[in-house]
């Protein structure tokens, strides 16, 4: 099956610590995404990554950091500086950036972390 | 600003009815607009995309519609089911940007 796959589907973490979200997408798309969703507002952009090697914060990457070693994989650690990230967190990936008329981006399933 | 509005914040309806959500969009430029379907705990499922030239698209149920001169675009369902109890995303492609509105959680009762 193609598609994009988010792990764990939930997550806890206690205060201080670092957790790593997993994203693994077999769609052959170059383009990827984080978002952060929060009751009552819109998809917030944390990281997204046009190509391998390459990555881009988004509106609210403060606390956040990514990697794009493969272009299967885009990996989000929660680090300790991020100081509410309990939230539904959604990867996303797309055949290239946003600039294409048809460009559509496909989700991933989320995953909820809550901080204890 | 670039920003997405969707209206109403939530709606509850009986099944079988019709109703119409609202996204008012001041993206510029436009390149894109499109319609997702999320399920409570789950990842948006693209329902509708539509560019500057067209006006109405359908899947199945669901008709979408746009206007880019007073740039509002509704999303139409008809003879609503319970699985069409979700929330639905409006979301605008501007210059190499995705502007995501809050969306509209439908709630469908039997």
């Amino acid at each position: 099956d193609g598609g994009i796959t988010q792990s764990p589907k939930y997550l806890f973490r206690k205060e201080g610590q670092n957790v790593t979200l997993s994203c693994e997408q077999n769609l052959n798309h170059d383009a990827m995404y984080w978002y952060r969703q929060d009751p009552g507002q819109g998809l917030r952009l944390i990281y997204y990554s046009q190509i391998v090697n390459d990555f881009q914060k988004g509106d609210i990457a403060e606390g956040y950091s990514v990697s794009r070693e493969k272009k299967e994989s885009f990996p989000l650690t929660v680090t300790s500086a991020q100081k509410n990230p309990t939230a539904f967190y959604l990867c996303a990936s797309s055949i290239s950036g946003p600039g294409g008329s048809y460009n559509e981006q496909f989700f991933g399933p989320g995953t909820r972390l809550t901080v204890l | 600003k670039n920003q997405v509005e969707q209206s109403p914040q939530s709606l509850i309806i009986l099944e079988g009815k019709n109703c119409t959500l609202q996204c008012n969009y001041t993206v510029s430029p436009f390149s894109n607009l499109r319609w997702y379907k999320q399920d409570t705990g789950r990842g948006p499922v693209s329902l509708t995309i539509m560019t500057f030239s067209e006006n109405t698209k359908s899947n199945g149920r669901y008709t979408a519609t746009l206007d880019a001169d007073t740039k509002q675009s509704s999303l139409h369902i008809t003879a609503s089911q319970l699985s069409d109890s979700a929330s639905y995303i409006c979301v605008v492609t501007g210059t190499y940007k995705y502007i995501f509105g809050t969306g509209t959680r439908l709630k469908v009762l039997a």
